[in-house]
């Protein structure tokens, strides 16, 4: 089956430094990916969509500056927080599209859960 | 914009009961509807995919209908273990997907 990777699976930062999280679909091509964000006991919110070569479109209210994402290549989407505070420490998880004949699925990755100090 | 509601919030029932998870939905134009189990600080398992088309999917202990129409979707679960206590989404896909807020089940020995 599909299977979309996310590395790290944890991360602890200090306040200011930017953190890089990766989302990789590892048996498939996916055009599209998607990264939520998820607070706890709370459900996952969509923060962005990440098009291959294309620029992210964000979700209404997520700082595109702070959340920088680059989707290079068709297995690769990446996602940095940028000058981290405590406010965005969160669990974030991708997902990607499976676009090929018959499916249109999306995948996820793990999550990666991110500690600002 | 599309608004997913899950009832209950929360469930606990003795070992062997049968499971009954309600999600609605505001907007019936979606593509399909998934079924997601996540344990806590984990990340997604999906369970079942409806299409738009279908009526309902079944694998094993899992059954889950969707009535498009009507924007509902339910996600029954036949014998409960205690294996089966977490937390479980359904999310819409009208192009996006769309998340509910969970079920959070406790199925007691």
């Amino acid at each position: 089956g599909a299977v979309v990777s996310q590395h790290p699976s944890w991360v602890i930062c200090k306040s200011g430094t930017s953190v890089k999280i990766e989302c990789r679909s590892l048996d498939f091509q996916a055009t599209t990916m998607f990264w939520y964000r998820q607070f706890p006991k709370q459900s996952l919110m969509l923060m962005a969509t990440s098009n291959e070569g294309s620029k992210a479109t964000y979700e209404q209210g997520v700082e595109k500056d702070k959340f920088l994402i680059n989707h290079a290549s068709l297995t690769l989407s990446t996602l940095t927080v940028t000058s981290a505070h405590p406010e965005d420490s969160s669990f974030y998880i991708c997902s990607a599209r499976d676009r090929r004949p018959n499916t249109d699925t999306q995948y996820f990755g793990p999550g990666t859960r991110l500690t600002v100090l | 914009k599309q608004e997913v509601t899950q009832i209950p919030a929360a469930l606990s029932v003795p070992e062997g009961e049968n499971l009954v998870l309600n999600c609605s939905f505001t907007d019936s134009a979606i593509y399909n509807l998934q079924w997601f189990r996540q344990d806590p600080g984990k990340g997604l398992t999906s369970l079942l995919l409806i299409q738009s088309s279908q009526r309902e999917q079944t694998s094993g202990r899992l059954n889950a209908s969707l009535d498009k129409s009507s924007g509902r979707s339910t996600l029954y679960i036949a014998a409960s273990q205690p294996g089966d206590s977490a937390t479980y989404l359904c999310a819409v896909n009208d192009y996006k997907l769309s998340f509910g807020a969970g079920t959070t089940v406790t199925v007691r020995a």
